[in-house]
């Protein structure tokens, strides 16, 4: 079965922190992996997406990793900021874009 | 550009009422997906067109759920008759095609009591 899974659940951390969020998926055949930010209230906001051959990828302060071969992700946070809290949503697409397959993701919650 | 843009956002209806949810996508996007998302299950994918095409609606829950695309800037997905377990946020997003990164409207809040 297609399955995403993140961790942690939530997250809280100090502004200027650092962190950085799992996700591991059995999905089949893999097409790319992406990371969203979703804003209370608004909709997932692409950061990052990876294809089988790229290991990073960066935006901004974030930085996405992916290891095809076991099928693992991490989302790195550099220097928290109030405004990154929202939960991250780990993303696999086994169809060229057209069925995606959603982690449960993880609520960040950076406090000063 | 003003994005993809949904309404109305916000909306509370009966059980038994007839819903219908409204999308305009990105102008020159090929691609509309319609998605659910509820605490207990995420976001789902439900249906997707392609120029105007219903390709993939086996996300779709069940017969009382219908979704249309009559042309590039507009598509439309209605509840009828609606039931308080339809309650949930549900996002329409766009994409240039095949592959691309999707672009998330603001969302319907539904709201069925």
């Amino acid at each position: 079965k297609n399955q995403v899974e993140q961790s942690p659940q939530s997250l809280i951390i100090l502004e200027g922190k650092n962190c950085t969020l799992q996700c591991n998926y059995t999905v089949s055949p893999f097409s790319n992996l992406r990371w969203y930010k979703q804003d209370t209230g608004r909709g997932p906001v692409s950061l990052t997406i990876m294809t089988f051959s790229e290991n990073t990828k960066s935006n901004g302060r974030y930085t996405a990793t992916l290891d095809a071969d076991t099928k693992q992700s991490s989302l790195h946070i550099t220097a928290s900021q109030l405004s990154d809290s929202a939960s991250y949503i780990c993303v696999v697409d086994s169809s060229y874009g057209n069925k995606l397959v959603f982690g449960a993701g993880t609520i960040l919650r950076v406090k000063s | 550009d003003a994005g993809v843009i949904q309404s109305p956002r916000h909306e509370v209806t009966e059980m038994g009422q007839e819903v219908t949810l409204r999308c305009k996508p990105i102008s020159g996007h090929d691609y509309l997906f319609w998605y659910r998302q509820t605490m207990m299950r995420g976001l789902e994918l439900l249906i997707y067109f392609n120029n105007n095409v219903p390709i993939d609606d086996s996300g779709m829950p069940e017969d009382r759920f219908s979704a249309k695309m009559p042309n590039a800037s507009f598509s439309t997905l209605k509840i009828q008759p609606s039931e308080p377990r339809d309650s949930a946020v549900y996002f329409c997003a766009s994409s240039p095609g095949q592959g691309s990164e999707q672009y998330f409207g603001p969302g319907t809040r539904l709201t069925v009591t």
